[in-house]
């Protein structure tokens, strides 16, 4: 089955932990993205890659931080820097090309911060 | 200025509607342009690509307008399976690093 996994689906963190948040693909595609969405809200980009051990800054980078050490796999580390946690985060791939591709999601993990 | 623009609705309407949502987006330079769909506290899923001629799935089709940057999606006898929030999202291209760029949405009801 391919596709795109996210774990765990449900987290709960006390405030000033640190916490990873897991997303690994088998699409094979190259460039993995990181987004938060708050409700009633729109996709706000994190951080992306577009190549192993390389990644750039998204919009709403302060407070998290990411790897890209194998292909298949972008873990995102929500740190105790970053203000408002409690989020829903999705984490998508996509292929890369002069025309552009169409993006795939995986289920999303809900961060709860208290 | 945002990269897409949407209007957020709500729209509610009777089984059998025709719907339409439109899109806008500033980025003359972009390269591909999509639908998705998305449900209350689900990830957002591919709803169909938008291609410059054009296309149709089903009751669904999708037009772009490079001219005008902006971009449509009908939605003809409106199931209540239709009921969702739709996202118009624009990749900005290789050279500015495959970026993807979302509309905040357009909730949609269908009543029965």
């Amino acid at each position: 089955d391919g596709g795109i996994t996210q774990s765990p689906k449900y987290l709960f963190r006390k405030e000033g932990q640190n916490v990873t948040l897991s997303c690994e693909q088998n699409l094979n595609h190259d460039a993995m993205y990181w987004y938060r969405q708050d409700p009633g809200q729109g996709l706000r980009l994190i951080y992306y890659s577009q190549i192993v051990n390389d990644f750039q800054k998204g919009d709403i980078a302060e407070g998290y931080s990411v790897s890209r050490e194998k292909k298949e796999s972008f873990p995102l580390t929500v740190t105790s820097a970053q203000k408002n946690p409690t989020a829903f985060y999705l984490c998508a791939s996509s292929r890369i090309g002069q025309g552009g591709y169409e993006q795939y999601f995986g289920p999303g993990t809900r961060l709860t911060v208290t | 200025r945002k990269e897409v623009e949407q209007d957020p609705g709500p729209f509610n309407v009777p089984e059998g509607a025709t719907v339409a949502f439109n899109c806008t987006y500033s980025n003359s330079a972009s390269q591909s342009f999509f639908w998705y769909r998305q449900d209350c506290r689900k990830e957002p899923k591919l709803l169909m690509s938008v291609y410059s001629s054009g296309n149709e799935d089903g009751r669904f089709t999708a037009q772009l307008n490079r001219a005008s940057q902006y971009i449509s999606l009908l939605i003809r006898d409106s199931k209540l399976s239709d009921s969702a929030t739709y996202l118009c999202v624009v990749n900005a291209g290789f050279d500015t690093g495959n970026q993807f760029y979302f509309g905040t949405g357009t909730s949609l009801t269908v009543i029965p």
